[in-house]
């Protein structure tokens, strides 16, 4: 399957932003969906795992969700920051362990 | 403080093999809640996954890399490797090694990354 999302959206600061990631095939709930936060030259960090659970040290400001309607997983930062500015991706897997990447959003705070 | 360190060749010929190893400390790679994987990511583009090596040898493959991609683990010495054969430039890119929480009791996620290595498929 696919994990479609987004190449690029912009928000200004103290805005809120969402970022789609569309499963092409099966259920978007049938397995969990992570997101990755990767800065210029920097390892991806986790920003949200399992659907809407926050690492520790991960702000509030980002939430994750499910919606079944439109398969697809949601991950909303509010109050931006310039320091949001980066790449986010969604990653699931499915039934036999296979991980699927999202081709990635990049997000500018202007 | 769990740490993954990649290293190997930045430089690859054509056709030749690929080998990376991913040593990891502050953790035992035997642990049966965690599979250790390695990701990439060619220049400018997005995150790909290449394979999973799960507790008890167990092995998943991205099917696209599936013929070329053999990732095993050394216990004694806490490493996992990967080799990739028959590269091309389009293998170009940096090479990540990550934990994976796939077991009850874990959080499901690529929790510890390593900082990553750029290798080069180029005569």
């Amino acid at each position: 399957f696919l994990l479609t999302q987004p190449h690029s959206v912009s928000e200004s600061p103290g805005k809120t932003v969402t970022i789609s990631c569309t499963r092409s095939s099966g259920s978007i709930a049938s397995n969990y969906v992570q997101w990755y936060q990767q800065r210029p030259g920097s390892s991806p960090t986790t920003v949200i795992y399992e659907g809407y659970e926050r690492p520790s040290g991960v702000p509030d400001r980002f939430s994750g969700s499910i919606d079944s309607s439109s398969n697809s997983a949601s991950l909303t930062i509010s109050g931006l920051k310039t320091e949001d500015e980066a790449d986010y991706y969604c990653q699931s897997y499915d039934s036999i362990n296979q991980e699927v990447f999202g081709g990635g959003t990049k997000l500018t705070v202007l | 403080q769990l740490q993954l360190q990649e290293s190997g060749p930045g430089l690859v010929k054509p056709s030749e093999t690929l080998s990376l190893t991913c040593t990891v400390s502050g953790d035992s790679i035997s642990s049966s809640a965690y599979c250790w994987g390695w990701i990439r990511q060619s220049p400018g583009k997005g995150l790909e996954w290449i394979g999973n090596i799960c507790h008890g040898g167990s092995t998943y493959y991205n099917p696209s890399l599936k013929s070329r991609v053999t990732i095993s683990v050394d216990t004694s010495k806490n490493q996992f490797s990967l080799n990739l054969n028959s590269v091309t430039a389009a293998d170009t890119a940096v090479y990540y090694c990550a934990r994976r929480g796939r077991y009850p009791g874990v959080p499901d996620e690529f929790d510890y990354w390593g900082q990553g290595t750029l290798v080069t498929v180029s005569s």
